[in-house]
């Protein structure tokens, strides 16, 4: 059972549009958010970090909310360009035994020129 | 600038042959940890170390060991006992476990011959 879902899985654009991508988490230990970007056979890249006490956080042409209580987060990146396509994953911390990250699997999205 | 270096990018391994693969930090961060990727399984927890000279098993540690001798580093081996080596390994960091934002490395892929 995925504890962290992503939706879309893959989701394609034309440039200049704004999107939304959508993270889900069914465990409310989950106490902060973080959004990555990974481009094909690369690392991980920081997008973002909402910590427990914040709701939202803004970088540039993106930005990012968390609600606990909904146990939902979105993404949203305004005026899309085709450097944006990428795979987007979010990734929830919470305490168990050890400071434990859980991933979600990921939106893959293309904007087209 | 700061940041974590993986070595190798690409490593083959001959089946029974133990390999090791590098993580470098120079961003003074306390905790380290690898992670494994395969493709539709997402991004799942090996080993991750609090401060040096301590590791933690994650979530699929069998057949790999990890060393964290000083604090820029933590060196990840693959043993012959990892039944399914092959995979893209990526090695992150953060402040201390439990806050601040997890930084990537770019990943090194192992494939086993």
């Amino acid at each position: 059972k995925q504890e962290v879902t992503q939706i879309p899985a893959a989701l394609s654009v034309p440039e200049g549009e704004n999107l939304v991508l959508n993270c889900s988490f069914t465990d409310s230990a989950i106490y902060n958010l973080q959004w990555f970007r990974q481009d094909p056979g690369k690392g991980l890249t920081s997008l973002l970090l909402i910590q427990s006490s914040q709701r939202e956080q803004t970088s540039g042409r993106l930005n990012a909310s968390l609600d606990k209580s909904s146990g939902r987060s979105t993404l949203y990146i305004a005026a899309s360009q085709p450097g944006d396509s990428a795979t987007y994953l979010c990734a929830g911390r919470k305490k168990t035994s050890y400071d434990k990250v859980i991933f979600g699997p990921g939106t893959s999205l293309s904007v087209i020129p | 600038d700061g940041g974590i270096t993986q070595s190798p990018k690409y490593l083959f391994r001959k089946e029974g042959q133990n390999v090791t693969l590098s993580c470098e930090q120079n961003l003074n961060h306390d905790a380290m940890y690898w992670y494994r990727q395969d493709p539709g399984q997402g991004l799942r927890l090996i080993y991750y170390s609090q401060i040096v000279n301590d590791f933690q098993k994650g979530d699929i540690a069998e057949g790999y060991s990890v060393s964290r001798e000083k604090k820029e580093s933590f060196p990840l081996t693959v043993t012959s006992a990892q039944k399914n080596p092959t995979a893209f390994y990526l090695c992150a960091s953060s402040i201390r476990t439990g806050a601040g934002e997890l930084f990537f490395g770019e990943g090194s892929r192992l494939t086993v011959l």
